[in-house]
C-alpha cells in the first residue's frame, strides 16, 4: 500500500540515450510534481501538474518532458541525456488546496547516474 | 530573487535538545514547512506553521515569525534515529515550495 512509488530505484545509463521514470500515486491526490536533488542536497522543482495546468520551472532544459496518463500517474522523460543530469529525481504529491498544497508526500527517489 | 537560509550542519549530544534555524525572504507568503530527510531517502513532512507562534508536535515544535521572515525547529530529547537533514521550505505568492538546502544533524551518543 506504497502511497507514492517510483521505478527505476536505480538507472545506470550512457551519455545521449533517452529515458523514462515512472511515477504512480494511490492517495488520490489532484497535483503531482518532478523534482532534481543534486549532490549539494538543494530540491529544485522541475514540474508541478495537475489535471488543470502544467507549471514548468523555465531553468529546466526542454530535454525534460512530463507524461500524465491520467491523474495518478506522472512520468518523466529525458532525451539526450547528460552528464550533469547525474542527481536524484523525486515524485511527489499533494491535494490542490492552499492549506494542503505544501503538505508533500515523496516517492523513494530515483538515482540516476549518466556515463 | 528567492532565499532560504539554514546552517549546512550542526551536531548534538544524545538526550540534548537542539533548535534548527531558517530565514527566508520569499516573493510572498502562504506557510513555512519542515521536512526530515535520512541519508539516501525522501524527504518526509514534519510540520507546517502558518500563523505567527509555536507549534508542538510531541518533541518537535516548530516556531514561526512572518515579520521577521523566521523560523526554527526544535527537537528535545534526541534519539539517535534523529540524525538526519531538516529542510525548511516556504510556499510563495504562487503556491510553489522554495526549499531550503538542509541542515544535516549529527547526533553524538
Amino acid at each position: 500500500d506504497t502511497a507514492v512509488s517510483q521505478t527505476p530505484k536505480y538507472l545506470v545509463t550512457q551519455m545521449g540515450n533517452d529515458k523514462s521514470i515512472k511515477c504512480e500515486q494511490n492517495l488520490g491526490h489532484d497535483t503531482m510534481y518532478w523534482y532534481k536533488q543534486d549532490s549539494k542536497k538543494f530540491l529544485k522543482i522541475m514540474f508541478s501538474y495537475n489535471n488543470k495546468e502544467l507549471i514548468i520551472n523555465e531553468t529546466v532544459p526542454n530535454r525534460f518532458s512530463p507524461k500524465s496518463p491520467d491523474k495518478a500517474h506522472l512520468n518523466l522523460h529525458i532525451n539526450s541525456l547528460e552528464l550533469g543530469d547525474s542527481a536524484v529525481y523525486f515524485c511527489a504529491s499533494s491535494q490542490d488546496s492552499p492549506d494542503r498544497i505544501g503538505t508533500q508526500y515523496f516517492g523513494p527517489g530515483t538515482r540516476l547516474l549518466v556515463l | 530573487g528567492q532565499n532560504i537560509d539554514q546552517p549546512t550542519e550542526m551536531t548534538a549530544t544524545e538526550g540534548a535538545i537542539v533548535q534548527i534555524n531558517c530565514t527566508y525572504q520569499t516573493s510572498g507568503f502562504n506557510g513555512l514547512f519542515w521536512y526530515q530527510q535520512h541519508a539516501g531517502e525522501a524527504p518526509t513532512f514534519l510540520s507546517y506553521n502558518v500563523l505567527d507562534g509555536l507549534e508542538e508536535k510531541g518533541r518537535f515544535s516548530s516556531f514561526l515569525s512572518r515579520s521577521k521572515g523566521y523560523s526554527y525547529l526544535l527537537l528535545k530529547e534526541l534519539q539517535m534515529k534523529d540524525s538526519a537533514s531538516y529542510l525548511c521550505a516556504v510556499l510563495d505568492s504562487n503556491y510553489q515550495l522554495i526549499w531550503g538546502a538542509g541542515t544535516k544533524l549529527i547526533i553524538k551518543p
